[in-house]
């Protein structure tokens, strides 16, 4: 059974018009991660949340934001995509438990493109 | 800060011949590292992973790995490939010290061929 499941699988969107991806783990764990992979690279950190927790990465575009309103969920909202932001995105969690860390669970990923 | 560095970026590889995909890391404190498998339009897949103890471990599909503290290097292994193995792999490091972030190396593409 998936465990982190993220949808759509596949998503289209036009220039400038906000979408929002979704997230959603059977896992309870308390780390939650939003990566941008473009092709043939490696998968590259957004932000990720701690609990309630947000950490933005210094790098992370503001156009890039994230909502998680409890353990299950999380968002990522695209305020205007442009063309650059067509890429797969990944969410993955983990369970940091007094400071031991266990793997990354990924879904399956969002592939989003722009038209 | 930590960084991860795969020194081959594709591999190429008979069927039923060797393996090996190198990583280094660097990282000021204790680390946990990983080798993950990535399939065409798929999430990312677990293969093994070091948190403590022994420094030889064994993941799933044959595959292994071997911690090398004084190397800083996390080198992944398998001694005989299959065509199924055709896949895109990825070295992943976090440490206690770095946010629960997990960062990866860039890639390596491992081409099977009968």
């Amino acid at each position: 059974d998936a465990m982190v499941i993220q949808n759509p699988r596949y998503q289209v969107t036009q220039f400038g018009k906000p979408v929002t991806l979704s997230c959603s783990q059977t896992l309870n764990h308390n780390v939650m991660y939003w990566y941008q992979q473009k092709s043939s690279q490696a998968p590259k950190l957004l932000f990720h949340y701690y609990d309630k927790d947000f950490n933005n990465e210094a790098d992370t575009p503001d156009n890039f934001q994230s909502r998680r309103p409890n353990t299950s969920f999380c968002f990522l909202d695209i305020r205007s995509p442009g063309l650059g932001d067509a890429a797969m995105y990944l969410c993955a969690t983990s369970d940091w438990d007094r400071g031991q860390n266990t793997e990354a669970f990924f879904g399956q990923g969002t592939r989003l493109t722009v038209v | 800060a930590q960084s991860v560095t795969q020194l081959d970026s594709q591999v190429p590889v008979f069927e039923e011949a060797p393996v090996e995909l190198r990583c280094n890391y660097s990282s000021s404190v204790s680390v946990y590292l990983f080798w993950y498998v990535q399939y065409p339009n798929q999430g990312l897949q677990l293969l093994l992973k070091y948190l403590s103890g022994s420094t030889l471990v064994k993941g799933i599909n044959g595959f292994e790995a071997e911690f090398n503290k004084s190397q800083t290097s996390f080198h992944l292994r398998k001694p005989s490939v299959h065509i199924s193995d055709t896949a895109e792999y990825f070295c992943a490091v976090s440490d206690e010290g770095n946010d629960y972030k997990l960062s990866f190396g860039a890639g390596t593409t491992v081409t099977v061929r009968a």
